[in-house]
């Protein structure tokens, strides 16, 4: 079965400031990778998704992603985060074949201070 | 445009009494799903359904109970039987396969 852990519960940044958010994984083939952001007191919302291919993936709200088999992770990257990026954010990992059930991390509270 | 209703937003209980959370979408997507979310914990499924008239259980279905009878409603019944009701719940839609999900704004539950 397929996990992931994300091992940060917390990050501070400063607005304007580059982000880069963890996230591993475990499972044995090449697995389904996804982002999602929740505001307080909201749904999730997919930021971006990885199947295959190019490695670096482009999502939303100028967010983007990399995928590195060598390393089992999978991390959100912005370069200029802005206020309104404050959330959580949750990484989220299927297996192929089965039931399409991804499983997800526990998420990373982004704290943004201007 | 496009997306997935839940009602209500806030919903109170008294311990004991059975309630139905409500979930609508008119994605056209085939399959959906409920998940529970407790501070620090993540999502946890409930249950899901990738068919009309058909669903299964998931990591904690224990205490909940659910039904399709319609593509666009999947609505969640948590039972007396569900030890600690009170959280966050979530629905959410996909196309099937692993398109991503389109989630809900959630339903908070208080159990007094």
């Amino acid at each position: 079965a397929q996990s992931v852990t994300q091992p940060d519960i917390h990050i501070t940044v400063s607005e304007g400031a580059s982000l880069e958010l963890r996230c591993n994984y475990s499972y044995g083939a090449t697995p389904y990778l996804f982002w999602y952001v929740q505001s307080p007191g909201q749904g999730l919302q997919l930021l971006l998704k990885y199947f295959s291919g190019d490695t670096l993936v482009q999502g939303i709200k100028g967010f983007e992603a990399e995928f590195k088999r060598s390393q089992s992770s999978f991390n959100l990257r912005k370069p200029s985060v802005h206020w309104s990026d404050a959330a959580e954010y949750f990484c989220a990992v299927g297996a192929q074949g089965g039931s399409y059930i991804p499983t997800f991390g526990r998420g990373t509270s982004l704290i943004v201070h201007p | 445009d496009g997306g997935i209703t839940q009602s209500p937003k806030y919903l109170f209980r008294k311990e004991g009494q059975n309630v139905t959370l409500s979930c609508e979408q008119n994605l056209n997507h085939d399959a959906m799903y409920w998940y529970r979310q407790d501070p620090g914990q993540g999502l946890r499924l409930i249950y899901y359904s990738q068919i009309v008239n058909d669903f299964q259980k998931g990591d904690i279905a224990e205490g909940y109970s659910v039904s399709r009878e319609k593509k666009e409603s999947f609505p969640l019944t948590v039972t007396s039987a569900q030890k600690n009701p009170t959280a966050f719940y979530l629905c959410a839609s996909s196309i099937g396969g692993f398109s991503g999900y389109t989630f809900g704004s959630g339903t908070r539950l208080t159990v007094v």
